[in-house]
């Protein structure tokens, strides 16, 4: 079964650092999907960024980028120059392809203050 | 991009009392809808998937005649929790998929806060 593990339950960064936000997944399907949402405290999900199982570079958009280690089944966030409204809590998902459902398993997510 | 509207955003009702949430996708056609709970501080728990026309499938746990799901069509589906009680306060979202296959992208609606007193 697939699960996402998000091992940082609260992370603190002073504002205009980097900071990485932890995500490991297991699977047992080679074709999978890995996503990043932020989830402000309006509550809407909104998408950062993605990264296929078969990709071979890291995702990237704009100061959101993805480091993706297959062999580790680790798909950490990392956010440059952090801004005050990147306060938020952010969520790694993992799609499976095999089946075809589509549903999104996510993990328990992490809540990111920025310090000013 | 793709927008999904949910209505109505936020929701106080009474014990034993059935209330009805929307979803909607706005400018697009969603053959498959998703509906997630999620309490404070915790993660989005994927509740059921809802194809257009079919029963919707409902994930290991949740009870399919307290949350109703319809998706009567390709741009629609409700929720509707029955006899819902205080422990039903949550928040839902929906998201919808454009397409067909598992890959195809999905848009999360607002989401809708439910109290129950």
């Amino acid at each position: 079964a697939q699960k996402i593990t998000q091992t940082q339950p609260g992370m603190f960064v002073q504002e205009k650092e980097a900071v990485t936000l932890d995500c490991t997944y297991d699977t047992s399907d080679p074709s999978y999907g890995l996503f990043w949402y932020k989830q402000p405290s309006s509550g809407e999900m909104i998408f950062l960024i993605y990264q296929g199982s078969y990709d071979q570079q890291n995702a990237t958009e704009g100061r959101y980028s993805l480091n993706f280690q297959k062999a580790r089944k680790s798909a950490n966030l990392v956010i440059s120059a952090s801004q005050l409204g990147d306060s938020a809590m952010y969520f790694c998902a993992m799609r499976e392809v095999t089946g075809n459902t589509g549903k999104l398993i996510f993990g328990q997510g992490t809540t990111l203050q920025v310090k000013p | 991009g793709a927008v999904v509207s949910q209505h109505p955003s936020w929701v106080i009702c009474k014990s034993g009392t059935s209330v009805k949430i929307e979803c909607r996708s706005l400018d697009f056609q969603a053959t498959t809808m998703f509906w997630y709970r999620q309490f404070p501080k915790q993660s989005l728990m994927l509740m059921a998937t809802s194809n257009e026309g079919s029963k919707a499938t409902y994930e290991q746990g949740v009870e399919k005649d307290k949350f109703l799901i319809n998706h009567a069509s390709l741009t629609l589906s409700t929720l509707t929790v029955t006899s819902a009680h205080p422990e039903d306060s949550s928040f839902y979202i929906c998201s919808a998929r454009s397409g067909g296959w598992a890959t195809d992208t999905q848009y999360f609606g607002p989401g809708t806060r439910l109290t129950v007193l």
